[in-house]
């Protein structure tokens, strides 16, 4: 059974505050990690799927590391804006083909203060 | 082009009734995708379309639970005899075809269901 773990489960930041999140996972069976943004009244939006070793993504001011062997990804925000105000998710999927589902964490949710 | 799309967007019901969730996937993707949220939870895996046909529904809580997608397109998730317990947010995802590991979902704005 995966679990997946996200920390910490809230952050506080002023703007203009960089800021980074922990999502850990097991290491065993690992297909690919999911990160996900996720603001009150609206769809989840995806920010990455991540697959490899080492990986590292970003889009804008956010980016995001894989680390397989230890089970863990980092999300960091560069120079936090209000609008970054929502909560992140990670998800885990396990396996390949039709092994679809995806085990979520509990996210981090995050408030910049202008 | 449009996203994915679920009505209604909020239910009030009382236990004992009987609940239909629509999702609408975005069009072409042949994958979709159900899961709940429950308060102070994070997303839980419900059940996983390939075209018509369920594919992994291991994430279905009791046989009150039930989803269709009799097209390849719309699904509907259903409940009988909802109870307090079924109070969550219900997520619909969908995405292309294929298992690739870089293969996104992308989610819809989910349902809130509340049995009173």
């Amino acid at each position: 059974i995966l679990n997946v773990e996200q920390s910490p489960q809230s952050l506080h930041v002023q703007e203009g505050d960089s800021t980074n999140f922990t999502c850990s996972f097991p290491s065993s069976n690992f297909y690919a990690l999911h990160w996900y943004r996720w603001e009150t009244a609206k769809s989840p939006e995806a920010l990455f799927v991540m697959t490899l070793n080492g990986d590292e993504k970003k889009k804008g001011r956010i980016s995001a590391t894989l680390n397989t062997k230890e089970g863990y990804s980092y999300l960091y925000i560069k120079g936090s804006q209000p609008e970054d105000s929502a909560t992140y998710l990670c998800a885990s999927r396990a396996g390949a083909g039709n092994n679809r589902k995806l085990i979520w964490g509990l996210g981090t949710s995050l408030a910049v203060n202008p | 082009g449009a996203g994915v799309s679920q009505t209604p967007s909020n239910k009030v019901t009382e236990k004992g009734k009987y609940v239909e969730l629509r999702c609408d996937p975005i069009s072409g993707h042949t994958a979709l995708y159900w899961y709940r949220q429950s308060l102070g939870q994070g997303p839980e895996f419900l059940i996983y379309f390939q075209g018509t046909g369920a594919a992994d529904d291991s994430g279905l809580p009791n046989d009150r639970f039930f989803a269709v997608r009799p097209e390849g397109s719309v699904s509907t998730l259903k409940i009988q005899r909802t109870e307090r317990g079924d109070s969550a947010v219900y997520l619909c995802a969908s995405s292309s075809t294929g298992g690739a590991a870089n293969n996104e979902q992308f989610f819809g704005p989910g349902t809130r269901l509340t049995v009173l």
